[in-house]
């Protein structure tokens, strides 16, 4: 069980164009989802906290205009980079969590390529 | 503490060896710790976790101890296996108004050689 999924696993997309990613947890029912970005040889990054049915919190020095988040149920979270450039490429991982657990199972991440 | 490093720590050892990874911590209002293992374009596996109301914990051939007065948390992999090689990173709780947020150290490389 705690099985999280993301598609596409990777896109490459041209500059000034918006990607959506998305985030679902197959078995459970996540109160909470989360959104981070790895860049090369680097550590996971927080980018923002996703609660289902309310607006995201976006960490320090990350666009919220930028990056959208859309929580929309309890299965399902999205991220859409918006006018999308070369350095928004990076890996995108999420994370889900059930209430009231610390533990959080992560997706297996977006390789985001912006030509 | 942040988490961003532009170099990673290696470690490699033999198979069969046991491994010890490190990694300080700057909060001392984490109260949560949690080890993962990730491979090359693959998400985060968790490995082991432990609260801070504990110093150690086992699991099926990792250990997890947590040293509260120098804010350092250790990973220790029994008989390391070359399918062990990869990217750990151990992760943080603060808890209260962070409740469920995760601040990632840097990571460390583990390469095991047959």
């Amino acid at each position: 069980g705690a099985v999280v999924s993301q598609h596409p696993s990777w896109v490459i997309c041209k500059s000034g164009t918006s990607v959506k990613i998305e985030c679902r947890s197959l078995d459970f029912q996540a109160t909470t989802m989360f959104w981070y970005r790895q860049f090369p040889k680097q550590s996971l990054m927080l980018m923002a906290t996703s609660n289902e049915g309310s607006k995201a919190t976006y960490e320090q020095g990350v666009e919220k205009d930028k990056f959208l988040i859309n929580h929309a149920s309890l299965t399902l979270s999205t991220l859409t980079v918006t006018s999308a450039h070369p350095e928004d490429s990076s890996f995108y991982i999420c994370s889900a969590k059930k209430s009231p657990s610390y533990e959080q199972y992560f997706g297996p991440g977006t390789r985001l390529t912006v030509t | 503490g942040e988490s961003v490093g532009l170099h990673l720590p290696t470690l490699s050892v033999q198979e069969g060896d046991n491994s010890i990874i490190n990694c300080a911590y700057s909060n001392s209002a984490s109260d949560y710790f949690i080890w993962y293992k990730q491979e090359s374009g693959k998400g985060p596996q968790f490995i082991i976790d432990i609260r801070s109301n504990m110093d150690k914990r086992q699991g099926q051939r990792v250990t997890v101890l947590l040293n509260k007065t120098v804010k350092h948390l250790s990973l220790q992999i029994a008989a390391t296996q070359p399918g062990d090689s990869a990217v750990y990173f151990c992760a943080e709780n603060a808890g209260g108004t962070s409740y469920g947020k995760l601040t990632f150290g840097q990571g460390t490389i583990l390469t095991v050689h047959p």
